[in-house]
């Protein structure tokens, strides 16, 4: 079945450093990549999304590559600000499918002033 | 959180009591899906639906039904809570064709059972 890999956790950096979340995943077909953001206390939220190979999802500066060839979509920062500590979830939706998402197990970042 | 809401946001129950959680929205979307959070698990599908009276069993359904009866509300009832069942449950929604478009969460509903 399908199946998402993340790097575990904490990931712990400075302000301003530079930032990669790995991710992996395993699927039939051409499936769309996302990754959603948890705040403390709060929901999962949509930070980007790529439908296709090659497509590069972005939004707050943040940046992930759908890259076919290697199953991955890893999460990219050039500069992280502390704002930026949360847990961030990678996910999968099978083209044709359910509709059920599959998600990873979260990745905490925690980023220190 | 615009256009999907859970109540109640903290419960506290008593072990073999009957919990309903609830989910409403209000962007007409066909899917809707209970998940629960736990630490070291991340999140793990409960029950889901596909439209007014369909719905269909995830990975942890056991102790656990759910009913939509509208499509606004997909209600999620533990039938006689237990501690394993204390927890985070969130509820997401999802449209027709919006697979490239992602899914919409719930602010969450914390859970514990003493």
């Amino acid at each position: 079945g399908d199946s998402v890999t993340q790097m575990e956790g904490p990931v712990t950096l400075s302000e301003e450093a530079f930032l990669t979340i790995n991710c992996t995943y395993t699927a039939t077909g051409y499936p769309s990549l996302f990754w959603y953001v948890q705040y403390p206390g709060e929901g999962l939220q949509l930070l980007l999304k790529a439908t296709k190979a090659d497509d590069k999802g972005s939004n707050k500066g943040f940046e992930a590559t759908y890259r076919k060839e290697t199953t991955s979509f890893h999460l990219e920062k050039g500069s992280v600000q502390v704002s930026d500590s949360a847990v961030y979830f990678c996910a999968l939706s099978a083209s044709g499918g359910s509709y059920i998402p599959t998600f990873g197990r979260g990745t905490s970042l925690i980023v220190h002033p | 959180d615009a256009g999907i809401t859970q109540s109640p946001r903290h419960k506290v129950t008593e072990t073999g009591t009957p919990v309903t959680l609830r989910c409403h929205q209000t962007e007409n979307h066909r899917y809707m899906y209970w998940y629960r959070q736990d630490p070291g698990h991340g999140l793990r599908l409960i029950h889901y639906s596909y439209g007014v009276k369909d719905t269909d069993k995830g990975e942890v359904s056991d102790g656990y039904s759910v009913s939509r009866s509208k499509t606004e509300d997909f209600l999620l009832t533990l039938e006689s809570a237990t501690s394993s069942q204390t927890s985070v449950y969130f509820c997401a929604i999802s449209g027709v064709g919006t697979q490239g478009y992602g899914y919409t969460f719930g602010s969450g509903t914390r859970l514990t059972v003493v």
